[in-house]
């Protein structure tokens, strides 16, 4: 079974522009989650989705936004970047389904902002 | 309240050794407990997990010793490989949520 991909894998942004970052789940898999890895805030929480509809959201500003489609892919858009934004995006994906709790996450997508 | 402490923040080892990361939380609401590991470059794997009904899980050469009443768990790398040098994260969740508050990772070198 293929694992969970993110497009693209590297992405160099200036300031003030958006970006939308995509990610397809295992098969099969209904909920997506998405987190900010950071040298200096570690991995962060930013939004969860299961069938598309957001049952959660980190604390992150407004300009963090998120939807998942009908078919579970999912995507997350950073409007008016900043320079803080550079991190590692990453996206994990859980059946959301009977008892199993365990998400497994993609490569990431490696934001730059400059 | 939703922190999740980990320590160390780097580890050496000598093949073969013992590694063991620690973490400790504050809420008891937290229902699952999984660790991951993480080589540069590459997103988070999962290793091993543990819900606090269970004290210990072993799953190859890893082990969580869970402490519920001290509210604490651990990683136990039995006989270390030079390969498992990776940074290692421990992380919590509430019931019915994806959401995981992650450690601040644990950086394990482990010298031939």
């Amino acid at each position: 079974k293929a694992g969970v991909t993110q497009t693209p894998r590297y992405l160099i942004k200036t300031r003030g522009q958006q970006v939308t970052l995509s990610c397809s789940p295992i098969s099969g898999h209904r909920s997506v989650s998405w987190y900010q890895q950071t040298p200096g805030q570690g991995l962060q929480f930013l939004f969860e989705y299961f069938s598309e509809t957001q049952r959660n959201k980190g604390n992150f500003p407004g300009r963090f936004s998120g939807r998942q489609f009908s078919n579970s892919r999912s995507e997350m858009n950073v409007s008016t970047l900043e320079l803080g934004d550079s991190a590692l995006y990453l996206c994990a994906s859980r059946a959301g389904t009977g008892s199993s709790y365990e998400q497994y996450f993609g490569p990431g997508t490696r934001l730059t902002v400059t | 309240q939703q922190q999740v402490k980990q320590s160390p923040q780097s580890l050496i080892v000598q093949k073969g050794g013992i590694s063991i990361i620690n973490c400790a939380y504050e809420n008891t609401a937290f229902d699952y407990f999984p660790w991951y590991q993480q080589f540069p470059g590459k997103g988070p794997a999962l290793l091993i997990a543990i819900r606090p009904d269970v004290s210990e899980k072993k799953e190859g050469r890893f082990t969580i010793s869970f402490n519920k009443s001290a509210k604490q768990f651990s990683l136990h790398i039995m006989d270390s490989q030079p390969g498992d040098s990776a940074t290692y994260f421990c992380a919590a969740s509430f019931r019915d949520t994806d959401k995981l508050i992650f450690g601040t990772g644990t950086r394990l070198q482990v010298f031939p």
